[in-house]
């Protein structure tokens, strides 16, 4: 069985342009999430897909963060324009449902470096 | 609100010791507990989890941990403590009241010394 796939994976660039996170879950996994994780901390959840419909969106900086799930397949997270601040490794993951029951699968993670 | 505190940054034991990563947490009705580790320059891997039941599950890699309700704790123990298991440990929690957001801890780093 595949594994959740995301690419790049890894991005430098400078603040104040756009970056664009690629990922495709595990087939058949309902379920898609975005966390951002800063060195040193946990990850932090951004957004949650059910399908293509957004479940939780509630920590998304919706300023200048947007994710979407057209075809209830995969996803792509946008940053733009990116500050300092954002530089962290964006994890995505897939469940095969939402319920809190379920495990996580998670991807390999993009690393990005904002300048 | 949901939260989840792991209390030591690093843990610190020698091979063929057994190890333990502590965890607890504090949520509104039943938990939904897991244990993820991450390896350098990889996700985060399930390892194990509770949802109901006895409070001792046990997972991959000889890994188990203790669900603890009236201590609010879910640590993680090895009997026996491997080199390669060095990593990053993270606990998590989510609800099974309102939302599932699922909440990470800030991690553990487990070092074991041959």
């Amino acid at each position: 069985e595949a594994g959740v796939a995301q690419s790049p994976r890894y991005k430098i660039i400078e603040k104040r342009q756009s970056v664009a996170f690629w990922c495709n879950p595990i087939s058949g996994h309902a379920t898609l999430y975005w966390y951002q994780q800063i060195l040193g901390q946990g990850p932090k959840l951004l957004i949650q897909f059910q399908n293509n419909g957004v479940v939780d969106d509630s920590q998304l900086p919706k300023d200048r963060f947007s994710a979407e799930r057209l075809k209830g397949v995969d996803s792509t997270l946008k940053i733009q324009p990116a500050k300092l601040e954002d530089s962290a490794v964006y994890l995505c993951a897939s469940s095969p449902s939402g319920g809190g029951s379920n495990e996580q699968f998670f991807g390999p993670g993009t690393r990005l470096t904002v300048l | 609100a949901q939260s989840v505190a792991q209390p030591e940054d690093q843990v610190n034991v020698a091979e063929g010791n057994p190890l333990t990563v502590k965890c607890t947490y504090s949520v509104s009705g039943n938990p939904y507990l897991f244990w993820y580790v991450q390896y350098p320059n990889r996700g985060l891997q399930f390892l194990l989890k509770y949802i109901t039941g006895d409070n001792l599950v046990k997972g991959s890699y000889g890994f188990e941990a203790e669900f603890n309700k009236s201590q609010t704790s879910f640590h993680l123990k090895k009997p026996s403590a491997l080199v390669s298991d060095s990593a990053l440990y993270f606990c998590a929690v989510s609800g099974n009241t309102g939302g599932f957001k699922t909440i990470f801890g800030a991690g553990t780093r487990l070092f074991v010394n041959a």
